[in-house]
This record gives structure tokens, sequence and C-alpha cells, in this order.
């Protein structure tokens, strides 16, 4: 299977542990994409990287979250202190990069993994 | 701001039924990205395709097709024939050109029954 990659699949855990899941991008892909979605919505961006650079977080990135990305090949997402709010499914996805022009068709294509279900008791 | 909306929140058809899946989305850029993808019980995401906002020609792939008409800032999709295996949750997307993160609409659960 060469498709981006989760683990765990499901988690559950008790408010105030932390957990942390772990992202397999495509191979080729340098870009890697932490997506949050909860019942009933659409994936909300969390944060990229290029490479191991992670160049964008957004506002739903709280302090109890932290990405990493070591040697640009896989990711880990952390969450310290759960809250049963953080209860959602996690998605990573990858893609080769950013267009540069209107000829670059294959760099801006998002392919995600089937997702991290956590559940805060 | 950039915003994408999915009217329909559930559809349900019976098995051989055409049916248009809504899609309008609000940018004030002139370049952009527009998506389809389905996710599956399963959880993944699936990607079906991307337009780009200068090439509004439709596009048909199989029993499915896309319409793309800048001037109502739509983008819909319709299966034509709806097998059982279509249902699923089909999420609209927009990407700005000097954007990394893809914005979704809350989607459309499509119900197939036999």
């Amino acid at each position: 299977d060469t498709g981006v990659s989760q683990n765990p699949r499901h988690k559950i855990t008790k408010r105030g542990q932390n957990v942390t899941f772990r992202c397999d991008p495509i191979s080729e892909h340098n870009r890697l994409y932490w997506y949050r979605q909860t019942l009933g919505q659409g994936p909300e961006f969390l944060t990229y990287f290029q490479n191991e650079a992670q160049l964008e977080k957004s506002r739903l990135l709280s302090d109890r979250f932290s990405a990493e990305r070591p040697k640009g090949s896989f990711s880990t997402l952390e969450i310290q202190r759960t809250e049963q709010g953080d209860s959602a499914m996690y998605l990573c996805a990858s893609s080769l990069g950013r267009p540069y022009g209107p000829t670059d068709w294959a760099k801006n294509i998002q392919y995600f993994g089937a997702g991290t279900r956590l559940s805060v008791l | 701001a950039q915003k994408v909306t999915q009217a329909q929140t559930e559809i349900s058809v019976v098995e051989k039924e055409d049916v248009t899946l809504d899609c309008v989305y609000e940018t004030r850029d002139t370049t952009y990205y527009l998506f389809w993808y389905k996710q599956p019980p399963s959880g993944e995401l699936v990607f079906l395709i991307r337009r780009n906002s200068f090439d509004e020609q439709n596009e048909i792939s199989g029993r499915y097709s896309w319409n793309f008409q800048k001037s109502t800032s739509s983008f819909n999709f319709t299966i034509t024939a709806s097998q059982v295996v279509d249902s699923a949750v089909y999420f609209c997307a927009l990407l700005r050109q000097a954007g990394t993160a893809l914005i979704f609409g809350k989607g459309t659960t499509l119900s197939v029954s036999s």
C-alpha cells in the first residue's frame, strides 16, 4: 500500500492524558498536512510541513498541540492534557507541493489517510 | 474571506437515479482551485477531481460529471445512474493559489438504496 498511512486508527483516552498520532505520507511527497474533522463538519486545517519545516499553523492548533516531522518523512501529532473537546477525527494528507503556474497540475492535490479517531472520556 | 457552502446536508436516492450535489464557493482570488472528495464509511477522503479557476470546461469521468460556472461561483457534481457503492459523504473544497490549506464545505451525505 503506497497511500498515506495513519496509526492508530482509533484511540480512546481519559481526559488529561497525552496522546500521539503518527502519519506516514506518500514517499515522494514533500508536503504533509494535518486536519481535524468533527462530526457533521468538513475537515479543518491544523498545520503543514514542507519537508521537515513546519511552515504554517492554524488558530485551531492550541498550545497543547504539537506536531513534528523529523527528517521530512513521517510526522507525529501530540495532544497534551486532552480535553473532551479534542474528540474528533485527525486526518493527515500529503502532496507534492504548491503549484507555481497553471501547468503544475499534479502538485497541489492532497491525498488523505484514513484518519485517527480520538475519543476523550 | 474564503468559504465553501454545500447546502444539501443529506440526499437519499434509489439506485439508478441521477443525483446532483451542489457546491457554492466564495473567494476574491482570481486564481484558485476547486476539489471534490468522497469520504466512505471507512473514513479516508478519496480525491475525485480538481479544477483550476481559469478552466471552465465541464468534465465527465464515467458516471461522474462536474459543472463549473464562475458566473455563479458554483462547482456542482452529478452522479448518473447512482449505485449503492456511491453512498458516502461528499466534500467540495477550495484552495487558493498562494494557499496550502484546503477549505472544505460541511459535506453532503448521499445514501443510495437498492
